[in-house]
């Protein structure tokens, strides 16, 4: 199936530990993001990534470090985690660039709980 | 002020009835404007693209004001699947940061 895959689904962690989230799409986008959506189901974008290119970095603690090997794929490292951190994360993809008409196309999401 | 902002509601209405948001945004230089549409505990999904003339889907109608600054959606005969909440666009350049709005929840009940 043509989507963007991201896992794990869940993740539960402590306090303190590092964890990664890995995106792939297989849309043939150019384009990916990380989001982030909060209790308060504000959704928020954090990193872009055009061509494995980073070109939004938005005002993101950097124990954030998003990584895309290649244009298919970003992944979110979150070292020393924080109990704010928890939220849900939505990667998604678009075709070139969204000010263009080109729609995101979300992951299901991660759900990550911090303890 | 917040770049894009929504009646966060919740709009509770009956099965059948035609129901409308607003969606304000801050930045005249907008150009690009989309609904998405999320289910509890799904992701956002595009629901459709905002043109300039207005246009329609189905039982929905996209409309544009530039003048006062928003984007409204309205949904005719509603149905219990329209359950959702619905979330804005507006775009200024190509890579703009894409900035939902805060979503308007939409209850449909029987």
């Amino acid at each position: 199936d043509t989507a963007v895959s991201q896992t794990p689904k869940y993740l539960v962690t402590q306090m303190g530990n590092d964890k990664s989230i890995k995106c792939e799409q297989n849309l043939g986008h150019d384009t990916m993001y990380w989001y982030k959506q909060d209790s308060k189901k504000f959704l928020k974008i954090m990193f872009s990534y055009n061509n494995k290119e980073l070109i939004i970095n938005e005002t993101v603690p950097n124990r954030f470090s998003p990584k895309s090997p290649d244009k298919a794929h970003l992944n979110l490292h979150i070292n020393s985690l924080e109990l704010g951190d928890s939220a849900v994360y939505f990667c998604a993809s678009s075709l070139g660039s969204t000010g263009l008409g080109s729609p995101l196309h979300f992951g299901n999401g991660t759900r990550l709980t911090v303890t | 002020r917040k770049e894009v902002e929504q009646d966060p509601g919740p709009f509770n209405v009956p099965e059948g009835a035609t129901v409308a948001f607003n969606c304000t945004y801050s930045n005249s230089a907008s150009q690009s404007f989309f609904w998405y549409r999320q289910d509890c505990r799904k992701e956002p999904k595009l629901l459709m693209s905002v043109y300039s003339s207005g246009n329609e889907d189905g039982r929905f109608t996209a409309q544009l004001n530039r003048a006062s600054q928003y984007i409204s959606l309205l949904i005719r005969d509603s149905k219990l699947s329209d359950s959702a909440t619905y979330l804005c666009v507006a775009l200024k350049t190509s890579y703009d940061k894409v900035i939902f709005g805060p979503g308007t929840s939409l209850s449909v009940i029987p």
